[in-house]
């Protein structure tokens, strides 16, 4: 069972570069997450997706894109990177209700 | 809008000590409670959760949270740590209504000595 895959696990960019961070998942959920996490600040929603076809701003969406490209897919776009999205990215998928999210290995992503 | 608090940043504990990290929401409704554990460089585990069954709910690893709606909090317990416990610790809320967001708190460091 492979759950939430995300690539790429590491990046390092160059200011002003841009990337797109893919997230799949098996489980056939509707809700799909992107989080980004900082130290001392937990895990904050980045953009939010509650089913195919539909995303929504979540808490800090400032300087990225995402795409929900079917039920199983949903990516994340960095289009001009700057030194503050330096982070760790996680993608999760859940079914709605009162059930837990399941989150992928995150990536670490470095902007110089 | 709900929102977590953890109170402790950090807790340190000697092996074979009991844990308590402590967690107070917000929420409008009943909520869905959780604990993810998350060890250095590594994804998030979930614990436990809590969905409106028992109040005490026990998880893996040993350790327990009970739900106590009148003093809004969820506390992590475990009646005796180990060293593989030491990890962060995130305790979430999940209302059932509209989108149903989960929301993270700050997160909880727990150190663990020999």
């Amino acid at each position: 069972n492979a759950g939430v895959t995300q690539t790429p696990k590491f990046q390092v960019l160059k200011t002003g570069q841009s990337m797109t961070l893919q997230c799949a998942q098996d489980m056939n959920h509707n809700s799909m997450y992107w989080y980004r996490q900082d130290p001392g600040m937990g895990l904050r929603l980045i953009y939010y997706s509650a089913s195919e076809g539909t995303t929504d701003k979540g808490e800090v969406p400032n300087g990225y894109n995402v795409s929900r490209l079917n039920k199983r897919e949903f990516s994340l776009r960095l289009e001009s990177a700057a030194p503050s999205q330096t982070s760790v990215y996680f993608c999760a998928s859940s079914e709605e209700g009162y059930t837990e999210a399941f989150f992928g290995q995150g990536t670490r992503l470095t902007v110089v | 809008a709900q929102s977590v608090t953890q109170l402790d940043s950090h807790v340190s504990v000697s092996e074979g000590t009991p844990v308590l990290l402590r967690c107070n929401y917000s929420s409008s409704y009943s909520p869905s409670l959780f604990w993810y554990v998350q060890h250095p460089n590594k994804g998030l585990q979930l614990l436990l959760k809590y969905t409106s069954a028992a109040t005490l709910v026990k998880g893996i690893n040993g350790f327990e949270a009970e739900f106590k709606k009148s003093e809004t909090s969820f506390h992590l317990t475990k009646p005796s740590a180990h060293m593989s416990d030491a990890a962060e610790y995130f305790c979430v809320v999940r209302e059932p209504t509209g989108f149903q967001k989960l929301v993270f708190g700050t997160g909880t460091r727990l150190l663990v000595s020999p």
